[in-house]
């Protein structure tokens, strides 16, 4: 296993358009994170899934932002009626239990 | 507000020597840390972990300091190469939190050939 990956590595969308990320966690990981970062700043957390259920979710976690992980091993990352805002990079992470999140190279959304 | 930041935004040094970075924390209850490094375009990498009922904990090259003491963490690297040239993260997990991470804004470590 090469570590947790992600897809695309690059994203550019017009505002307004809807997106999805991809992500492929360690294999004999059961937890999964997603984060954002912005320019300058460390991750800030979005969500966090056990196997396939959706534990907890950021307040930064809009209406429009979606997430699942439907058979406990990938997760995608859907964002509806992008905005401005939103651009930034999306990291995964996964971990085998509560501890020692190992990253995937991210996600970088540009929102036009 | 953040409960993790950081006393330095940049630090500068020259190759060989030793680099100190540190991290102040606000949340008493934390119980677990992690420095991470973060190269240009690239996700963060784990470096090193400590939990808080350790004081010290030592890896390659690298060194955590924690003082509950006074909430701060420190990350000591040897020997400091131009390959360590990113930014440094502390980040924590509040002791019952899900395991979100809490991150801080970074240092920029740059290293002088």
């Amino acid at each position: 296993d090469t570590g947790v990956s992600q897809d695309p590595r690059h994203k550019i969308t017009k505002r307004g358009q809807n997106v999805t990320f991809r992500c492929d966690p360690i294999s004999e990981h059961n937890r999964l994170y997603w984060y954002r970062q912005t320019l300058g700043q460390g991750p800030e957390f979005l969500t966090y899934f056990q196997n396939e259920a959706q534990l907890e979710k950021s307040r930064l976690l809009s209406d429009r932002f979606s997430a699942e992980r439907p058979k406990g091993s990938f997760s995608t990352l859907e964002i509806q009626r992008t905005e401005q805002g939103d651009s930034a990079m999306y990291l995964c992470a996964s971990s085998l239990g509560a501890h020692e999140q190992y990253f995937g190279p991210g996600t970088r959304l540009t929102v036009t | 507000g953040e409960s993790v930041g950081l006393h330095l935004p940049t630090l500068s040094v020259q190759e060989g020597d030793n680099s100190i970075i540190n991290c102040a924390y606000s949340n008493s209850a934390s119980d677990y840390f992690i420095w991470y490094k973060q190269e240009s375009g690239k996700g963060p990498q784990f470096i090193i972990d400590i939990r808080s009922n350790m004081d010290k904990r030592q890896g390659q090259r690298v060194t955590v300091l924690l003082n509950k003491t006074v909430k701060h963490l420190s990350l000591q690297i040897a020997a400091t190469q131009p390959g360590d040239s990113a930014v440094y993260f502390c980040a924590e997990i509040g002791r019952g939190s899900q395991g979100n991470l809490i991150f801080g804004k970074g240092t920029k470590l740059s290293v002088k050939p």
